[in-house]
Protein backbone atom coordinates (compact mmCIF):
# COMPACT_ATOMS: atom_id res chain seq x y z
CA UNK A 1 0.00 0.00 0.00
CA UNK A 2 1.47 3.04 -1.18
CA UNK A 3 1.45 5.77 1.80
CA UNK A 4 -0.09 8.50 0.08
CA UNK A 5 -2.49 8.26 -2.23
CA UNK A 6 -4.17 10.21 -4.48
CA UNK A 7 -6.71 9.76 -7.67
CA UNK A 8 -4.36 9.97 -11.18
CA UNK A 9 -6.95 12.12 -12.89
CA UNK A 10 -7.53 13.98 -15.17
CA UNK A 11 -9.72 15.85 -13.19
CA UNK A 12 -12.31 17.62 -15.38
CA UNK A 13 -13.59 21.07 -13.86
CA UNK A 14 -15.45 23.78 -15.96
CA UNK A 15 -14.19 27.33 -15.17
CA UNK A 16 -15.38 28.92 -12.62
CA UNK A 17 -16.33 25.98 -10.84
CA UNK A 18 -14.89 24.16 -7.76
CA UNK A 19 -12.27 21.96 -8.25
CA UNK A 20 -12.21 19.01 -5.09
CA UNK A 21 -8.99 17.11 -5.10
CA UNK A 22 -8.70 14.37 -1.85
CA UNK A 23 -5.24 12.85 -0.71
CA UNK A 24 -5.34 9.93 2.16
CA UNK A 25 -2.07 8.91 3.88
CA UNK A 26 -1.49 5.50 5.83
CA UNK A 27 1.04 7.15 8.48
CA UNK A 28 -1.63 7.96 11.11
CA UNK A 29 1.77 10.23 13.18
CA UNK A 30 2.05 12.31 10.66
CA UNK A 31 1.92 16.18 11.33
CA UNK A 32 2.24 18.22 8.53
CA UNK A 33 0.66 18.13 4.77
CA UNK A 34 1.13 20.35 2.06
CA UNK A 35 0.29 20.70 -1.42
CA UNK A 36 2.29 21.21 -4.32
CA UNK A 37 1.10 22.37 -8.17
CA UNK A 38 3.40 21.20 -10.88
CA UNK A 39 2.86 22.42 -14.26
CA UNK A 40 4.06 20.24 -16.99
CA UNK A 41 7.56 20.08 -17.29
CA UNK A 42 8.04 22.40 -14.30
CA UNK A 43 9.11 21.42 -10.72
CA UNK A 44 6.84 21.94 -8.31
CA UNK A 45 5.81 25.07 -6.36
CA UNK A 46 4.10 25.27 -2.62
CA UNK A 47 0.37 26.24 -2.62
CA UNK A 48 -0.04 25.45 1.18
CA UNK A 49 0.52 23.51 4.15
CA UNK A 50 -1.40 22.75 7.15
CA UNK A 51 -1.12 20.43 10.29
CA UNK A 52 -4.50 21.29 12.63
CA UNK A 53 -7.63 19.24 11.97
CA UNK A 54 -10.17 22.07 10.13
CA UNK A 55 -10.01 24.27 6.62
CA UNK A 56 -6.96 26.73 6.22
CA UNK A 57 -7.87 29.41 3.60
CA UNK A 58 -5.76 31.08 0.71
CA UNK A 59 -7.47 32.65 -1.35
CA UNK A 60 -9.12 30.39 -3.76
CA UNK A 61 -7.31 27.44 -1.81
CA UNK A 62 -8.84 25.94 0.76
CA UNK A 63 -6.98 22.89 2.51
CA UNK A 64 -8.75 20.62 4.50
CA UNK A 65 -7.31 17.84 7.52
CA UNK A 66 -9.15 15.41 8.95
CA UNK A 67 -6.61 13.34 11.09
CA UNK A 68 -9.10 10.86 12.53
CA UNK A 69 -9.62 9.73 8.91
CA UNK A 70 -6.40 10.51 7.59
CA UNK A 71 -7.32 12.62 4.75
CA UNK A 72 -6.36 15.77 3.24
CA UNK A 73 -8.24 17.53 0.32
CA UNK A 74 -7.34 20.68 -1.41
CA UNK A 75 -10.38 22.80 -2.99
CA UNK A 76 -9.51 25.44 -5.77
CA UNK A 77 -12.64 28.20 -5.87
CA UNK A 78 -13.58 29.70 -9.38
CA UNK A 79 -10.91 26.74 -11.11
CA UNK A 80 -9.43 29.20 -13.56
CA UNK A 81 -7.65 27.54 -17.31
CA UNK A 82 -4.27 28.77 -15.14
CA UNK A 83 -5.41 26.34 -12.44
CA UNK A 84 -3.87 23.57 -14.90
CA UNK A 85 -1.55 21.47 -13.20
CA UNK A 86 -0.70 18.30 -11.61
CA UNK A 87 -1.57 18.63 -7.69
CA UNK A 88 0.65 16.56 -5.51
CA UNK A 89 -0.25 16.20 -1.64
CA UNK A 90 2.51 15.28 0.57
CA UNK A 91 2.74 14.44 3.55
CA UNK A 92 5.79 15.22 6.15
CA UNK A 93 6.58 11.68 8.55
CA UNK A 94 7.74 11.49 12.28
CA UNK A 95 10.42 10.13 14.12
CA UNK A 96 13.48 8.82 11.52
CA UNK A 97 11.30 9.92 8.78
CA UNK A 98 11.02 13.32 9.97
CA UNK A 99 12.00 15.83 7.04
CA UNK A 100 11.31 13.60 4.28
CA UNK A 101 7.98 14.34 2.84
CA UNK A 102 6.29 11.46 1.03
CA UNK A 103 4.70 12.53 -2.24
CA UNK A 104 1.51 10.67 -3.91
CA UNK A 105 1.36 10.79 -7.49
CA UNK A 106 -1.01 13.99 -8.37
CA UNK A 107 -3.99 14.51 -9.33
CA UNK A 108 -4.11 15.99 -12.69
CA UNK A 109 -6.88 18.79 -13.07
CA UNK A 110 -8.00 20.55 -16.67
CA UNK A 111 -10.27 23.06 -16.14
CA UNK A 112 -11.83 24.03 -19.45
CA UNK A 113 -13.04 27.17 -20.59
CA UNK B 1 12.84 34.22 -1.87
CA UNK B 2 14.60 30.88 -1.63
CA UNK B 3 16.33 29.75 -4.40
CA UNK B 4 17.91 26.32 -5.33
CA UNK B 5 19.95 26.42 -8.20
CA UNK B 6 20.19 23.10 -10.28
CA UNK B 7 23.35 24.17 -12.42
CA UNK B 8 22.41 21.20 -15.30
CA UNK B 9 18.89 21.40 -16.59
CA UNK B 10 19.30 18.89 -19.58
CA UNK B 11 21.89 16.55 -20.31
CA UNK B 12 22.60 13.52 -22.24
CA UNK B 13 25.23 10.77 -21.36
CA UNK B 14 26.03 7.84 -22.24
CA UNK B 15 25.35 4.08 -20.92
CA UNK B 16 28.21 3.61 -18.47
CA UNK B 17 29.16 7.40 -17.82
CA UNK B 18 29.70 9.15 -14.76
CA UNK B 19 27.16 11.81 -13.94
CA UNK B 20 27.54 14.58 -11.57
CA UNK B 21 24.08 16.66 -10.61
CA UNK B 22 24.91 19.93 -9.23
CA UNK B 23 22.62 21.87 -6.69
CA UNK B 24 22.92 24.85 -4.66
CA UNK B 25 20.64 26.49 -2.00
CA UNK B 26 21.07 30.00 -1.17
CA UNK B 27 18.98 30.33 2.11
CA UNK B 28 21.17 28.45 4.90
CA UNK B 29 18.69 24.96 5.18
CA UNK B 30 19.76 22.42 6.82
CA UNK B 31 18.21 19.69 4.75
CA UNK B 32 18.90 19.06 1.23
CA UNK B 33 17.02 16.46 -1.38
CA UNK B 34 17.45 14.58 -4.36
CA UNK B 35 14.13 13.16 -5.78
CA UNK B 36 13.51 11.81 -8.76
CA UNK B 37 10.14 12.00 -10.48
CA UNK B 38 8.97 9.38 -13.52
CA UNK B 39 5.70 9.49 -15.00
CA UNK B 40 3.19 7.35 -12.82
CA UNK B 41 5.20 7.14 -10.18
CA UNK B 42 5.31 10.22 -8.77
CA UNK B 43 8.14 11.73 -6.81
CA UNK B 44 11.10 9.50 -5.44
CA UNK B 45 13.57 10.19 -2.72
CA UNK B 46 16.89 9.49 -3.37
CA UNK B 47 18.93 10.29 -0.76
CA UNK B 48 18.83 12.86 1.67
CA UNK B 49 20.89 14.71 3.88
CA UNK B 50 20.52 16.82 7.30
CA UNK B 51 23.75 18.47 7.73
CA UNK B 52 27.17 18.84 5.75
CA UNK B 53 28.92 15.04 5.22
CA UNK B 54 25.23 13.40 6.84
CA UNK B 55 23.53 11.28 4.44
CA UNK B 56 20.90 8.84 4.67
CA UNK B 57 19.42 6.58 2.06
CA UNK B 58 15.44 7.75 0.66
CA UNK B 59 13.80 5.16 -1.08
CA UNK B 60 15.76 4.25 -4.10
CA UNK B 61 19.40 4.97 -3.61
CA UNK B 62 21.09 1.87 -6.27
CA UNK B 63 22.91 3.48 -8.35
CA UNK B 64 23.29 7.06 -6.62
CA UNK B 65 25.67 8.49 -4.56
CA UNK B 66 25.80 11.66 -3.07
CA UNK B 67 28.19 13.99 -1.49
CA UNK B 68 27.89 17.28 1.06
CA UNK B 69 30.97 18.95 1.81
CA UNK B 70 29.44 22.30 2.02
CA UNK B 71 26.16 23.40 3.66
CA UNK B 72 24.73 24.89 0.80
CA UNK B 73 25.97 22.42 -2.00
CA UNK B 74 24.30 19.04 -2.62
CA UNK B 75 25.39 16.80 -5.56
CA UNK B 76 24.15 13.63 -6.91
CA UNK B 77 26.37 11.13 -8.77
CA UNK B 78 25.21 8.42 -10.88
CA UNK B 79 28.61 5.90 -11.26
CA UNK B 80 27.50 4.68 -13.69
CA UNK B 81 24.72 5.70 -15.49
CA UNK B 82 22.34 3.30 -17.08
CA UNK B 83 19.05 3.62 -19.31
CA UNK B 84 16.67 3.23 -16.75
CA UNK B 85 18.08 6.29 -14.44
CA UNK B 86 16.80 8.40 -17.87
CA UNK B 87 14.12 10.93 -15.74
CA UNK B 88 13.66 14.28 -14.22
CA UNK B 89 15.61 15.06 -11.42
CA UNK B 90 14.60 17.38 -8.25
CA UNK B 91 16.77 18.67 -5.62
CA UNK B 92 15.08 20.34 -2.90
CA UNK B 93 16.03 22.07 0.62
CA UNK B 94 14.16 22.80 3.77
CA UNK B 95 15.19 24.12 6.93
CA UNK B 96 15.19 22.17 9.70
CA UNK B 97 12.51 21.09 12.43
CA UNK B 98 9.23 22.94 12.52
CA UNK B 99 5.75 22.22 11.58
CA UNK B 100 5.28 24.41 8.45
CA UNK B 101 8.40 23.17 7.14
CA UNK B 102 8.33 23.53 3.41
CA UNK B 103 10.61 21.88 1.02
CA UNK B 104 11.49 23.98 -2.24
CA UNK B 105 12.67 22.95 -5.35
CA UNK B 106 15.01 23.37 -7.65
CA UNK B 107 14.43 23.63 -11.42
CA UNK B 108 15.00 20.18 -12.16
CA UNK B 109 17.41 18.23 -14.45
CA UNK B 110 16.57 16.55 -17.20
CA UNK B 111 19.15 13.76 -17.71
CA UNK B 112 18.70 11.22 -20.85
CA UNK B 113 20.91 7.94 -20.79
CA UNK B 114 21.36 6.34 -24.22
Amino acid sequence: QKEVEQNSGPLSVPEGAIASLNCTYSDRGSQSFFWYRQYSGKSPELIMFIYSNGDKEDGRFTAQLNKASQYVSLLIRDSQPSDSATYLCAVNGQGDSWGKLQFGAGTQVVVTP
Amino acid sequence: DVKVTQSSRYLVKRTGEKVFLECVQDMDHENMFWYRQDPGLGLRLIYFSYDVKMKEKGDIPEGYSVSREKKERFSLILESASTNQTSMYLCASSPTKGRGNTIYFGEGSWLTVV
